[in-house]
C-alpha cells in the first residue's frame, strides 16, 4: 500500500511562489510517476502535471509557465512550485501515483491564496 | 482546447442502475479512468483502463466505451454512493492527462 502526505503552507501571498511537497512511503518513489492535482472550491479536478522518477516532466499546458515539479529520490519526495499566484489559484492541491490513471492519493491540502 | 464532458448532475433511486456519460473525441484512442470523490476525501480510483477494477472496489461498478462515449455504470446504487463522479483521459497526442467536469450523484 502506497502512502503519499502533502505538506506545505496553507496561506500564500498574491504574486508570490506556492511550494508544497508530498512524501511518499518508502521505497516507492523509483520506477513510478508521480503527479498533482488540484479542485479549486465548487469547481473540478485539474490535473497539474507529473514527473517521471528519474526527474522528466510534463505539465498542463494552461499552467506551464508557472510550473514547476521535482524530485528527491532520496528523500522518497517529490514538490511543486506555482509562482505568481492569484486567488484564482486557492484550491485544494493533491499529490498522487501515476502519470496517466491514478491510483493512490494524498490526501489534500488546501492552499488559499490571500493577502 | 481538447475537453471531456460530463452531465453536471444524475439522480438515481436506491437500488436502480446509475449511468454516467463522459465524451471526448480522443476517447477511442486514449484509456479512460474513473473517480470517485465524497466530501472532504480524496478521490478513489473505480475504474481503470476503462474497464479495470482495482482491488478492493465493488463488482458494482463497471466502465465501458461506446465510439466517443465511455460510461461508468452503478448497478444496485446504494446511499453511499451519493458522491461525485470524474472521467479522466489523455488528449489526442497521449501526452497531457484531463479531467471531465464532473458529475454529482444524488441517491434520492
Amino acid at each position: 500500500q502506497v502512502q503519499l502526505q502533502e505538506s506545505g503552507p496553507g496561506l500564500v501571498k498574491p504574486s508570490e511562489t506556492l511550494s508544497l511537497t508530498c512524501t511518499v512511503s518508502d521505497g516507492a518513489i523509483s520506477g513510478n510517476y508521480w503527479s498533482w492535482i488540484r479542485r479549486p472550491p465548487g469547481k473540478g479536478l485539474e490535473w497539474i502535471g507529473y514527473i517521471y522518477y528519474s526527474g522528466s516532466t510534463v505539465y498542463n499546458p494552461s499552467l506551464k509557465s508557472r510550473v514547476t515539479i521535482s524530485v528527491d529520490a532520496s528523500k522518497n519526495q517529490f514538490s511543486l512550485k506555482l509562482s505568481s499566484v492569484t486567488a484564482a489559484d486557492t484550491a485544494v492541491y493533491y499529490c498522487a501515483k501515476g502519470g496517466e490513471g491514478f491510483d493512490y492519493w494524498g490526501q489534500g491540502t488546501l492552499v488559499t491564496v490571500s493577502s | 482546447s481538447y475537453e471531456l464532458t460530463q452531465p453536471p448532475s444524475v439522480s438515481v433511486s436506491p437500488g436502480q442502475t446509475a449511468r454516467i456519460t463522459c465524451s471526448g473525441d480522443a476517447l477511442p484512442n486514449q484509456y479512460a479512468y474513473w473517480y470517485q470523490q465524497k466530501p472532504a476525501q480524496a478521490p478513489v480510483l473505480l475504474v481503470s483502463k476503462g474497464n479495470e477494477r482495482p482491488s478492493g472496489i465493488p463488482a458494482r461498478f463497471s466502465g465501458s466505451r461506446s465510439g466517443t462515449t465511455v460510461t461508468l455504470t452503478i448497478s444496485g446504487v446504494q446511499a453511499e454512493d451519493e458522491a461525485d463522479y470524474y472521467c479522466q483521459s489523455a488528449d489526442s497526442s497521449g501526452v497531457y492527462s484531463l479531467f471531465g467536469g464532473g458529475t454529482k450523484l444524488t441517491v434520492l
